[in-house]
């Protein structure tokens, strides 16, 4: 079936530990993000991508870091420097980044602070 | 101001109401729009795209008036599936995404 994976689907992090989560798409998007959701709030953009090779950064990238060597997949690391990542990642994709396409998401890591 | 704002309930409705909701947004040259629904502890799924002209789904009917800047979701005849979180989600130019905080909806026997 066609769709976005992400993993693991729940994270624990030691204070000072980067850890990485994964996002893979088999749907032959172009345009692939990453979100972070707390508790009450809606989502916010972290880093998204639109080609491979290339990234940007979203409205709270400090503390992320992402790569997009291959169409498929778009990793996003969460640095010792993000002192507050416990919340719900979300990965999603687009056909393109144009501005009527709507965005599928994968079922999302819950990353914990231990 | 947020860019986009939600009321964010929750609706508590019986099985079989009818609920609407509503959602303003800041940016007037906001591009598409859409509804998402959100489960517990789930991802965000689309749940319509919303048109100029209106449009309808099922039980679904979702409406833009972009002369006073909001969107609105109709759910006719609500099941206790219909219990989740709704996300009103508009594009801005270069196709960013806002997302609105969400409304909780809670359908009961």
């Amino acid at each position: 079936d066609g769709g976005i994976t992400q993993s693991p689907k729940y994270l624990f992090r030691k204070e000072g530990q980067n850890v990485t989560l994964s996002c893979e798409q088999n749907l032959n998007h172009d345009a692939m993000y990453w979100y972070r959701q707390d508790p009450g709030q809606g989502l916010r953009l972290i880093y998204y991508s639109q080609i491979v090779n290339d990234f940007q950064k979203g409205d709270i990238a400090e503390g992320y870091s992402v790569s997009r060597e291959k169409k498929e997949s778009f990793p996003l690391t969460v640095t010792s420097a993000q002192k507050n990542p416990t919340a719900f990642y979300l990965c999603a994709s687009s056909v393109n980044r144009g501005g009527n396409q709507p965005q599928h998401f994968g079922d999302g890591t819950r990353l914990s602070i231990l | 101001r947020k860019e986009v704002e939600q009321d964010p309930g929750p609706f508590n409705v019986p099985e079989g109401a009818t609920v609407a909701f509503n959602c303003t947004y800041s940016n007037s040259a906001s591009q598409s729009f859409f509804w998402y629904r959100q489960d517990c502890r789930k991802e965000p799924k689309l749940l319509m795209s919303v048109y100029s002209s209106g449009n309808e789904d099922g039980r679904f009917t979702a409406q833009l008036n972009r002369a006073s800047q909001y969107i609105s979701l109709l759910i006719r005849d609500s099941k206790l599936s219909d219990s989740a979180t709704y996300l009103c989600v508009v594009t801005i130019q270069g196709g960013k995404l806002i997302f609105g905080q969400g409304t909780e909806l809670s359908v009961k026997p």
